[in-house]
């Protein structure tokens, strides 16, 4: 089946950029999402990407999409302490199932 | 305001007893899902339905959990018997296959702890 991979973990200092990088291994995918989990709460839809873009800018955010290598990232521009929370990889196949990445809990440094 | 909900939202058990879990999908979507979250193994696919039918357990301990969808709109996940190691928050999600892109919608969770 489909592989998603994140690291569990990652710091940054407030200000700093932070950037979340996630791999797929299934060539046919369609969309790649990213969402936020915020403490004692389910995830939710944060932004996603068609599979035949290379980047999404959506105010602070920017997602990355490098198809050839499978590899998707998302950058998180003058990180705030608001933003400490989990973050998920997900990758739509072809087939049209969703498979999600572990996570990546995202803990911002005052 | 269409939601998934998921009851109970906390639940504390001993060791060797029955847990049942129940979601509730958002009306007209036609695939669920359970998941199972712990700090030092992220987010896990447990199983997942459509139309009611079971596609995917394949994440899921066999020999003591089990989940099933009486109708579309409820949901269950049951453990028996439970063992500490089964101690996460669990989350049950629904979407629409083929519409929006296939986004999935999060339940608030149930944060099981097994004694």
């Amino acid at each position: 089946g489909e592989d998603v991979e994140q690291s569990l973990f990652l710091s940054v200092r407030e200000g700093d950029s932070s950037v979340i990088n996630c791999t797929y291994t299934d060539s046919s995918s369609t969309y790649l999402y990213w969402y936020k989990q915020e403490p004692g709460a389910g995830l939710q839809l944060l932004t996603y990407i068609f599979s035949n873009m290379d980047m999404k800018q959506d105010q602070r955010l920017t997602v990355l999409l490098n198809k050839k290598d499978k590899h998707l990232s998302l950058r998180i521009a003058d990180t705030q302490t608001g933003d400490s929370a989990i973050y998920f990889c997900a990758d739509l196949t072809g087939a049209n199932n969703l498979f999600f990445g572990t996570g990546t809990r995202l803990t911002v440094i005052p | 305001d269409a939601r998934v909900t998921q009851t109970p939202r906390h639940k504390v058990t001993e060791m060797g007893q029955e847990v049942t879990m129940r979601c509730q999908p958002i009306l007209g979507h036609n695939t669920v899902f359970w998941y199972r979250q712990t700090m030092m193994q992220g987010l896990e696919l447990l199983a997942y339905f459509r139309n009611r039918a079971p596609l995917d357990d394949s994440g899921m301990p066999k020999d003591r959990f089990s989940a099933e969808m009486p109708d579309a709109t409820l949901a269950t996940l049951k453990i028996q018997p439970s063992e500490p190691r089964d101690s996460a928050v669990y989350f049950c999600a629904s979407g629409l296959v083929g519409a929006g892109g296939n986004e999935q919608f999060f339940g608030p969770g149930t944060r099981l702890t097994v004694l």
